[in-house]
């Protein structure tokens, strides 16, 4: 009963590569939450998707953020151009159904050099 | 803006002895507050939740008590245990809107249990 899978565990990029995180979530479940932990800060919410859809993206930032469910495979958050303060522990999370409990995954630790 | 402010920063506390995690919020459309537990290398897990409906909430050695007046909610870790070392995390969210799903954490808790 594998939980929610994410790789790399850690990535290094330099300033202005791309950075893709992927997330596999839990058996049975549909909808993929991301968040993002800052140096001494609680995880904040980025992206709710479901499969194919993005329901709410109110905490991405509006550039060089994008995230998707597709119909088959991972979720994908990919990270254009990175910067410095892109440097964080970024954690996926999914559920059954909205609503549900959250079951997270180990997080990627993205440092940006 | 900080719409959940956990206190203290972190804690150490002897074994059998009682640890107290504190969290304020500011948002009162909030009505579902959860606690997680997070081990270093692994993501948060959910430990124990409550809705303002009650005012305290056991499971084990864990006790949620709520204030819905002072908005204030607080984790009780009885009889504390080494194993118990982790960071905590409270949170926030609207259960009975329709965006429930978007928790929002306060900072944090490093507890450390000593033998």
């Amino acid at each position: 009963n594998a939980g929610v899978m994410q790789n790399p565990r850690h990535l290094v990029r330099r300033r202005g590569q791309e950075a893709r995180l992927r997330c596999s979530p839990m058996k049975g479940h549909s909808h993929v939450y991301w968040y993002r932990q800052l140096p001494e800060e609680g995880l904040k919410f980025m992206v709710y998707l479901q499969k194919e859809n993005i329901i709410d993206e109110s905490g991405m930032p509006k550039e060089r953020f994008s995230a998707e469910f597709p119909k088959e495979g991972p979720s994908i958050l990919r990270i254009q151009q990175v910067v410095r303060g892109d440097s964080a522990a970024y954690f996926c999370a999914s559920s059954a159904k909205t609503g549900l409990e959250q079951f997270f995954g180990p997080g990627t630790r993205l440092t940006v050099l | 803006q900080q719409q959940v402010k956990q206190s203290p920063q972190s804690l150490i506390v002897q074994k059998g002895g009682i640890s107290i995690i504190n969290c304020a919020y500011e948002n009162t459309a909030f009505d579902y507050f959860p606690w997680y537990q997070q081990f270093p290398g692994k993501g948060p897990a959910l430990l124990i939740a409550i809705r303002p409906d009650v005012s305290e909430k056991k499971e084990g050695r864990f006790t949620i008590s709520f204030n819905k007046s002072a908005k204030q909610f607080s984790l009780h870790i009885m009889d504390s245990q080494p194993g118990d070392s982790a960071t905590y995390f409270c949170a926030a969210s609207i259960y009975s809107g329709g965006s429930n799903y978007k928790l929002t954490f306060g900072k944090g808790t490093l507890l450390t249990v000593n033998p």
